[in-house]
This record gives C-alpha cells, structure tokens and sequence, in this order.
C-alpha cells in the first residue's frame, strides 16, 4: 500500500504569510500527489511531483521531494482566506494492486 | 473527459436501517474504484477498493460491503446501520489500463456522500 503521512495535523496563519506542510511517507515511490479538501467536499487534486523531481511550481504552490529522506512539502506563498482547507499527501500506486491509503492531513486556517 | 457522480449527497437514517450509496464513472473504462469514509475533522479512512467487476478488497472489518456490478459501478451498502457508521463516504477513481499501468495514479474523487445515523 502507498500511505503519507502529514504534519502539522492543524496549522493556522495570516492572510498574506506563508504556509508549509510536510509529508512523510515509507515505501518507495514513482510519484507522490497533493490534494486539497474543502469543508464538506470531495479532494481535488494540486499537484504532482516525480521521484526523479526536486522541486515543482504550480502558480502559489510550491512542493518539494526528498526521496532519501522520503519526504516532501508543500508551500503556499502570500496565502489567502480562500485556502483555508484541508490538504493530504499520496505516494502515487505502482501496480493497479497498490491501496492508497491518506493520513490525517494538515488542516489550514487563514485568517484574514 | 471523466466524471464521477456519487449519490445520494445527504441522507439521514435510523439505526438498524439498510444503506445503499452509489457511484459511477463516466468517459474511462476499467478504472480502479475506492470507497473512503471521513469522520468528522479527521482523514479518510480505505474502506474497499476494485480492480475489476466483481473484485472487491475490503480494508476494514464492519457491518459494511461493497459490490461492483458494473465495470464503472461502485456501491456501498449495508443491511444493518450501527451509529458508528455515520460519516462522510467518498468515492474515486483512478487510471489503469489494460496491462494495470496506472497513469499517473492521480485520484479522481466525487463530492461525497454524508450519512448521518440516528
């Protein structure tokens, strides 16, 4: 099974500053995907890194890999009321067998 | 393009009551299938999860089940609700194709089905 694991559980910011999440995970990976929930909704999906990735932007998000460690983050910059959400790490599934399995994810406040 | 269309999206049930939530997939074919459910402020917990029609493995031991009847069918049900079934169930899907390549193995989630048990 592909499972990550996020820390802070809970973190809660300013509008305007930054904001970092980690992940850990414990198996080898071919791609570790984060997703976004918002109250009462299904997760949407924010960005896809590769093993072979050390760093990828996508417009405020910016996540990081670090496969000897087994580790990534997420960054969002200038962060905004908007983003106030839950967001979860996946190790991507290898073979069509592999279970995805979340963790608790980091639930963001932004306070405006 | 695909989508996923899960429902009923609220439903309110007696104890002992049976449950029927359902999901489809539209515009892919032999996607992998998952049921999640998510307490409240809590994360999401594997329930069952499809490779195939009629191939179901179930994570949890509980008074729940799943069934796929169809190749792009996903159905959670149970005969008799407990209060501790009470949440909110999520569908997905994800990529794979014929030789089990899995894409980007990105999950594609529906917007929940939440289940109160009285």
């Amino acid at each position: 099974s592909q499972q990550g694991e996020e820390d802070p559980q809970a973190l809660s910011i300013q509008e305007g500053e930054n904001a970092t999440m980690n992940c850990s995970y414990k198996t080898s990976i071919n791609n570790l995907q984060w997703y976004r929930q918002n109250s009462g909704r299904g997760l949407v999906h924010l960005i896809l890194i590769r093993s072979n990735e050390r760093e990828k932007h996508s417009g405020r998000l910016r996540v990081t890999l670090d496969t000897s460690k087994k580790s990534s983050s997420l960054l969002i910059t200038a962060s905004r009321a908007a983003d106030t959400a839950s967001y979860f790490c996946a190790p991507s599934p290898v073979t069509s067998y592999d279970k995805v399995i979340f963790g608790p994810g980091t639930s963001l406040s932004v306070i405006p | 393009s695909q989508t996923i269309h899960q429902w009923p999206a609220t439903l309110v049930q007696p104890v002992g009551s049976p449950l029927s939530l359902e999901c489809t997939v539209e515009g892919t074919s032999n996607p992998n299938l998952y049921w999640y459910r998510q307490a409240a402020g809590r994360g999401l917990q594997l329930l069952f999860y499809s490779v195939g029609i009629g191939q179901i493995s179930s994570e949890v031991p509980q008074n729940l089940s799943a069934s796929r009847p169809q190749d792009r069918q996903f159905i959670l049900s149970s005969k008799k609700l407990l209060l501790s079934d009470s949440g909110f169930y999520l569908c997905a899907w994800s990529f794979t194709n014929e030789r089990g390549w899995m894409g980007t193995g990105e999950l594609f989630f529906g917007e929940g089905s939440r289940l109160t048990v009285l």
